[in-house]
């Protein structure tokens, strides 16, 4: 069964220091690969997406992430991290073959930025 | 970015009664948007998908008399919460599918219902 893994349920880090949080994947093909923010009570806010091409994808509040299809994951990074940072991070991906190319959900990383 | 509004943000209701929950996209036209249902500190689960012009599609274990969705507009999908139930309670959000390659999916701001 095709399937998105977020191996921590919480990550900790200190403001200013860099942060990752981990995704990987098991989906057959090319899929395309996401990163969502949840802020408390909200809906969720997309960060950016991989497609193809560079493997390292830029997005909104100097987010990144690195698809790696050797290792099928698609780690979200921040090089400082803020307290504001602080919130439920979901990765997802969508298959591009196949007959369901709904989108895949991983069960979300909660992300705590110490001051 | 594709703007999604989702109305009410809050709503509590009587047991018994019934409860609509607007999402529209506000700056684009959405032929498919999506239904989810989200538990306490729990990931997303999709409800239903909604097609503009033709019946939802539910997932599995969502009762389609229960949650109504109706998509009559390209920018306008309606799901209603029927006899609501204290565990139909939740954080239901609606998103649209963005026209672009991937198609990736914009969130309306989700709604609070909580049945006494």
């Amino acid at each position: 069964a095709q399937s998105v893994a977020q191996p921590e349920d919480q990550v900790n880090v200190a403001e200013g220091n860099p942060l990752t949080v981990k995704c990987t994947y098991s989906v057959s093909g090319n899929p395309y690969l996401f990163w969502y923010v949840q802020y408390p009570n909200r809906g969720l806010q997309f960060l950016l997406k991989y497609i193809t091409g560079d493997n390292l994808v830029k997005g909104s509040y100097g987010f990144e992430a690195e698809f790696n299809k050797s290792q099928t994951s698609f780690h979200l990074k921040k090089p400082s991290a803020l307290v504001s940072d602080s919130a439920l991070y979901f990765c997802a991906v969508r298959p591009q073959i196949g007959n369901n190319r709904k989108l895949i959900w991983g069960l979300g990383t909660s992300l705590a930025v110490n001051p | 970015g594709a703007v999604v509004s989702q109305h009410p943000s809050w709503v509590i209701c009587k047991s018994g009664t019934s409860v609509k929950i607007e999402c529209r996209s506000l700056d684009f036209q959405a032929t498919t948007m999506f239904w989810y249902r989200q538990f306490p500190k729990q990931s997303l689960m999709l409800m239903a998908t909604s097609n503009e012009g033709s019946k939802a599609t539910y997932e599995q274990g969502v009762e389609k008399d229960k949650f109504l969705i109706n998509h009559a507009s390209l920018t306008l999908s309606t799901l209603t919460v029927t006899s609501a139930h204290p565990e139909d309670s939740s954080f239901y959000i609606c998103s649209a599918r963005g026209d672009t390659l991937a198609g990736e999916l914009f969130f309306g701001e989700g709604s609070r219902l909580t049945v006494l």
